[in-house]
């Protein structure tokens, strides 16, 4: 139980577009959402908090305009990197809170061109 | 606020030996604390959780972490490492009021044949 999926697990764009990133419970339901995003050999950095039905909590110095959360249902939250540029190449992990612990998906490795 | 701090960047046992991987904490109540593993390009992988009662806490995969409140410690033991614990792995603390945790920078274990 507690699974967690991402989608797309890696994506290469052009610099300049966006990409959008998908973060599932696939037997659970989650009201709270978080996106991370990790460099190499580094820890977690946590960007935002997702909840359901109402705007992200971003995290000091993460630009909301730039990397768009959407907490459209209980199972489904989105990141969306617009306007990506070489410096947003990272990993990118979610998790979803389930009801006291963090179960993380696999993670989306974006490369930006 | 609260903090995260693993003392060991990089740690190597032998096949067949015992493991410790430290964790100390900083929070202003019972904290909820968590330790989890990550394989190369992969999400993470809960291992075992605290939030109360027995502080001797038994996790997946042989692994057990016994909380100390005096040292405001949470360390992660395991008797017999295999090769494929090679990973890094990650203690948190979590709020349990905004749901989120704080993770320390992580400790990469090698297991040596």
């Amino acid at each position: 139980g507690a699974v967690v999926s991402q989608h797309p697990s890696w994506v290469i764009c052009k610099s300049g577009t966006s990409v959008k990133i998908e973060c599932r419970s696939l037997d659970f339901q989650a009201t709270t959402m978080f996106w991370y995003r990790q460099f190499p050999k580094q820890s977690l950095m946590l960007m935002a908090t997702s909840n359901e039905g109402s705007k992200a909590t971003y995290e000091q110095g993460v630009e909301k305009d730039k990397f768009l959360i959407n907490h459209a249902s209980l199972t489904l939250s989105t990141l969306t990197v617009t306007s990506a540029h070489p410096e947003d190449s990272s990993f990118y992990i979610c998790s979803a809170r389930h009801p006291e612990t963090q179960y993380f998906g696999p993670g989306t490795r974006l490369l930006v061109l | 606020a609260q903090s995260v701090t693993q003392p060991d960047i990089h740690i190597t046992v032998s096949e067949g030996a015992s493991l410790e991987l430290r964790c100390n904490y900083s929070y202003g109540a019972t904290p909820y604390l968590f330790w989890y593993v990550q394989s190369p390009g992969q999400g993470l992988q809960l291992l075992l959780k605290y939030f109360s009662g027995d502080t001797l806490v038994q996790g997946i995969k042989g692994f057990e972490a016994e909380f100390k409140r005096s040292q405001s410690s949470f360390n992660l033991r395991k008797p017999s490492v295999h090769w494929s614990d090679a990973a890094e792995y990650f203690c948190a603390v979590g709020d349990p009021n905004a749901g989120k945790s704080t993770f320390g920078d992580g400790t990469t274990l090698t297991v040596k044949p």
